[in-house]
């Protein structure tokens, strides 16, 4: 398997644009999370779907972020408008639910730019 | 939400030496997962140990082994003969029994020659 797979891998946009960052999970994973990462708060989980259902949506830090999950192998995040606060790098994560011992496996990443 | 913390945000160590990172959680949960993830400059978040809370016994990979405390909410990574390519950035994470990942801040480990 190809791993979780991002994209795109770099985007710088400008304030008030839309953005649009992409994942497909790794095939037969079930739950998907999309995380922030910043040098201040780390890793931040912003939202987690459990067979392509949004479950805790609670870290989505305020209504210009939206996610969805049309089927088992593609998510989007998208950010509307967006703002200079908002760059950080993106992680995509999937994991096998019923998977006991399972860890997440990550994404590359996808670093914004909103100057 | 489910914390974890991550006391120490930079830690160095000599090359050959030991270095133990920290890491506590809260949870009032009793089945859960622990982890620590390392991520290299390359930005990759790549899996270093898991430890499962019902297992008393430590786990071990090779130079990486944890020191698991349940009553005291506990984690912490040990690196026995730190390499070069030890340097990078290590996360503990929670997951919980629903399934969600938590992780803490993160402390950057550098490694001198």
């Amino acid at each position: 398997d190809a791993g979780v797979i991002q994209s795109p891998r770099h985007e710088v946009t400008e304030m008030g644009q839309e953005v649009t960052l992409r994942c497909k999970p790794i095939s037969g994973h079930n739950s998907l999370f999309w995380y922030r990462q910043t040098m201040m708060r780390g890793l931040e989980l912003l939202i987690y779907f459990n067979n392509n259902v949004p479950i805790d949506d609670s870290g989505m830090p305020e209504d210009r972020f939206s996610a969805k999950m049309p089927n088992a192998s593609f998510s989007t995040l998208k950010i509307q408008p967006s703002e200079p606060r908002d760059s950080a790098v993106y992680f995509c994560a999937s994991s096998p639910k019923n998977r006991g011992t399972a860890e997440a496996f990550f994404g590359q990443g996808t670093r914004l730019t909103v100057v | 939400a489910q914390t974890v913390t991550q006391s120490q945000p930079e830690m160095s160590v000599q090359e050959a030496e030991t270095v133990t990172l920290s890491c506590t959680y809260d949870t009032s949960e009793s089945d859960y997962y622990l982890f620590w993830y390392k991520q290299p400059p390359s930005r990759q978040m790549i899996l270093v140990i898991r430890q499962e809370a019902y297992k008393q016994q430590n786990a071990t990979e090779n130079r990486f082994s944890v020191n698991f405390q349940k009553a005291a909410k506990s984690f912490s990574l040990k690196i026995s003969d730190s390499q070069l390519g030890d340097a990078a950035m290590y996360f503990c994470a929670y997951r919980s029994p629903g399934n969600q990942f938590y992780f803490g801040t993160g402390t950057s480990l550098t490694v001198i020659p």
